[in-house]
């Protein structure tokens, strides 16, 4: 079984600056991934970033980072350089097994000019 | 690649009515996902096919869901005698293969229980 856990249900940053968004979780499984998606307004999930639970290097995709702390069971995400595109709805996800994704609750990033 | 499809966009229908929705995923990917998303919340599971094979369905894909993959490419979500509570987003995702490749997401349909 796994949860996730995302306890910001809204989160906030000025354009052009950094914002970290949090994510825990829990898995049974001792080979799974991470990732995080994003849900602009009324279009489709997207995939951000990911994360192979193997790897201890961080992933990183541009402007998107993460910081993964295994013994944590944390998965953070940090947007650098905030853009007005970055609003959205940001899950984090994991999976493992079947490759059932299990989705955070989300967090609501608003980006103020 | 044309991204994964989903149709219709929009549903609406009464109480009681049986409705089915269609996802058509990235024509190479062979396994395919069905979640449903309530308003502010994270998508969740419904079930899981490989090919044509359903290998995992979720608890909360009760006996009034139904999922098929006939030929392993479309795939087909009917809900029958619907009831309020099936108001939802229903999302399909398709992916290429093992776990560490990501699910490419439909648009989703929304369907409204008058």
């Amino acid at each position: 079984a796994q949860t996730v856990t995302q306890s910001q249900p809204e989160m906030s940053v000025q354009e052009a600056e950094t914002v970290t968004l949090s994510c825990t979780y829990d898995t049974s499984e001792s080979d799974y991934y991470l990732f995080w998606y994003k849900q602009p307004p009324s279009r489709q999930m997207i995939l951000v970033i990911r994360q192979e639970a193997y790897k201890q290097q961080n992933a990183t995709e541009n402007r998107f980072s993460v910081n993964f702390q295994k013994a944590a069971k944390s998965f953070s995400l940090k947007i650098s350089d905030s853009q007005l595109g970055d609003a959205a709805m940001y899950f984090c996800a994991t999976t493992g097994g079947y490759q059932k994704v299990t989705f955070g609750t989300g967090t609501k990033l608003q980006v103020i000019p | 690649d044309t991204g994964v499809s989903q149709d219709p966009r929009h549903k609406i229908t009464k109480r009681g009515q049986n409705v089915t929705f269609r996802c058509d995923p990235i024509s190479e990917h062979n396994r395919l996902y069905w979640y449903r998303q309530t308003l502010g919340q994270g998508p969740e599971f419904l079930t899981y096919f490989q090919n044509e094979a359903q290998l995992e369905k979720s608890r909360l894909l009760s006996d009034r869901f139904s999922a098929e993959r006939p030929k392993g490419s479309f795939s087909t979500l009917e809900i029958q005698r619907t009831e309020q509570g099936d108001s939802a987003m229903y999302l399909c995702a398709s992916s290429a293969g093992p776990s560490n490749q990501p699910q490419h997401f439909g648009d989703g349909t929304r369907l409204s229980i008058l």
